[in-house]
């Protein structure tokens, strides 16, 4: 049982090229999460999935985009990266409403430069 | 608008003795509260909750304690531990459009000092 995994690892991407960040989780959980976490900040919401084909915005979700064809995947695709998005993105999953734990992958450390 | 606040960036604790980390909130519709604890290159992992309805939970060696009036929980840690040292996250839940949504604040670098 993996939890839940992020690839990659880390990326240094130029302005306004694109990619998508991977995310999978093993767990069969419905809901998963997108965060973003900038230096001495806290994890903010970019994007979420109750389940396979249904997605939301969360708190920051400009310059991205999800989809979610399966329970396990969660890809966040960023289009036309800019400086502003270089952070660490945390992927993260749970069973649903009962149930406030999030389970969290390692992270992808991007920097856009 | 920071709904949920923690003020202080670091704390330093001797070995053995407690811990105390704070977090404010503003939003009184929060309905669960979490810490979260993170070492370095690795993602949060879940330490320890409470229902908005309870005012104390106790898991071994961690207890939080909430005061809904204050809009304040804290978390202390008995006795600490060298592996205690780490960033520690306070987070809120809130349910909206069908998911429970975590609303986290800036964490509380933990150091224990041998």
């Amino acid at each position: 049982n993996a939890g839940v995994t992020q690839t990659p690892k880390f990326r240094i991407l130029k302005i306004g090229q694109s990619m998508t960040l991977q995310c999978a989780q093993d767990m069969n959980h419905n809901y998963m999460y997108w965060y973003r976490q900038d230096p001495g900040m806290g994890l903010k919401l970019i994007y979420y999935s109750v389940g396979a084909g249904i997605t939301d915005k969360g708190e920051v979700p400009n310059g991205y985009n999800v989809s979610r064809s399966t329970t396990e995947d969660f890809p966040l695709r960023l289009e036309l990266a800019a400086p502003s998005q270089t952070s660490v993105y945390f992927c993260a999953s749970s069973t649903g409403t009962a149930s406030y734990e999030q389970y969290f992958g390692p992270g992808t450390r991007l920097t856009v430069t | 608008d920071q709904q949920v606040k923690q003020n202080s960036p670091s704390l330093s604790v001797q070995e053995g003795r407690i811990s105390i980390l704070n977090c404010d909130y503003t939003n009184s519709m929060f309905d669960y509260f979490l810490w979260y604890k993170k070492y370095p290159a690795e993602g949060p992992t879940f330490l320890i909750s409470i229902s908005s309805i309870k005012d104390k939970n106790e898991d071994g060696r961690f207890t939080v304690f909430l005061n809904k009036s204050a809009k304040h929980l804290s978390l202390h840690i008995v006795p600490s531990q060298p592996g205690d040292s780490a960033v520690y996250f306070c987070a809120a839940s809130l349910l909206g459009q069908g998911a429970q949504k975590l609303v986290f604040g800036q964490g509380t670098r933990l150091t224990i000092n041998p």
